[in-house]
């Protein structure tokens, strides 16, 4: 299968900013995804970008993706004690409907 | 639109046994994918059904099957289960348009544990 890195933990404090960081191995990538995780639940999806894009933005999250390098983030802007939770980031490629996800980021808010 | 549903959410079995889950997928959407989710492991894909034919798998063991029926609900089966299947088991659907943007949701996972 594909390598999709993420560190595995990070913690912020409450209104500062996240940055969770992605890289991913295939250049044939056509879209990018963060998706998060709360405890014992399935995953929502939070955003995506097309591999064309360098950015993205959709209210407190920016993407930011760097194709030459291949990594991807995202940044949560004044981040919550509710944005605490598992954050993965999956690519799918174009070769099919088959997407491939990190290992997970798990965020830790300090109020 | 409903979202998509998991049945059962928890289940426990012994060693040996086997297993049916069930993923409904959200109206209109004809791809199913499977993943299985450890702490060890992270999320790991398990296979996809399109138009109730596997498109794609991942390297799991002939253990573990699934199928889907003509409305695109489908059932994964773990056979002679072991106690390393102890997982959480997600599925999510997508439209399944190949080449296309697509964007994969999740239910919310069945939970297996093996004794």
């Amino acid at each position: 299968g594909e390598d999709v890195e993420q560190s595995l933990f990070l913690s912020v404090r409450e209104g500062d900013s996240s940055v969770i960081n992605c890289t991913y191995t295939d250049s044939s990538s056509t879209y990018l995804y963060w998706y998060k995780q709360e405890p014992g639940a399935g995953l929502q999806l939070l955003t995506y970008i097309f591999s064309n894009m360098d950015m993205k933005q959709d209210q407190r999250l920016t993407v930011l993706l760097n194709k030459k390098d291949k990594h991807l983030s995202l940044r949560i802007a004044d981040t919550q004690t509710g944005d605490s939770a598992i954050y993965f980031c999956a690519e799918m490629l174009n070769t099919g409907n088959q997407f491939y996800f990190g290992t997970g980021t798990s965020l830790t808010v300090i109020p | 639109k409903a979202g998509v549903t998991q049945t059962p959410r928890y289940l426990i079995k012994t060693r040996g046994q086997q297993v049916t889950l069930s993923c409904s997928p959200i109206s209109g959407h004809r791809s199913v994918s499977w993943y299985q989710q450890t702490p060890g492991q992270g999320l790991q894909f398990l296979f996809e059904y399109f138009s109730e034919t596997q498109r794609n798998k991942g390297n799991f063991p002939g253990r573990f099957s699934g199928r889907q029926f003509s409305n695109s609900r489908s059932e994964m089966n773990v056979s002679t289960l072991e106690l390393g299947d102890s997982a959480l088991y997600l599925c999510a659907s997508s439209l399944g348009l190949a080449n296309r943007q697509e964007t994969q949701y999740f239910g919310p996972g069945t939970r297996l544990l093996v004794l």
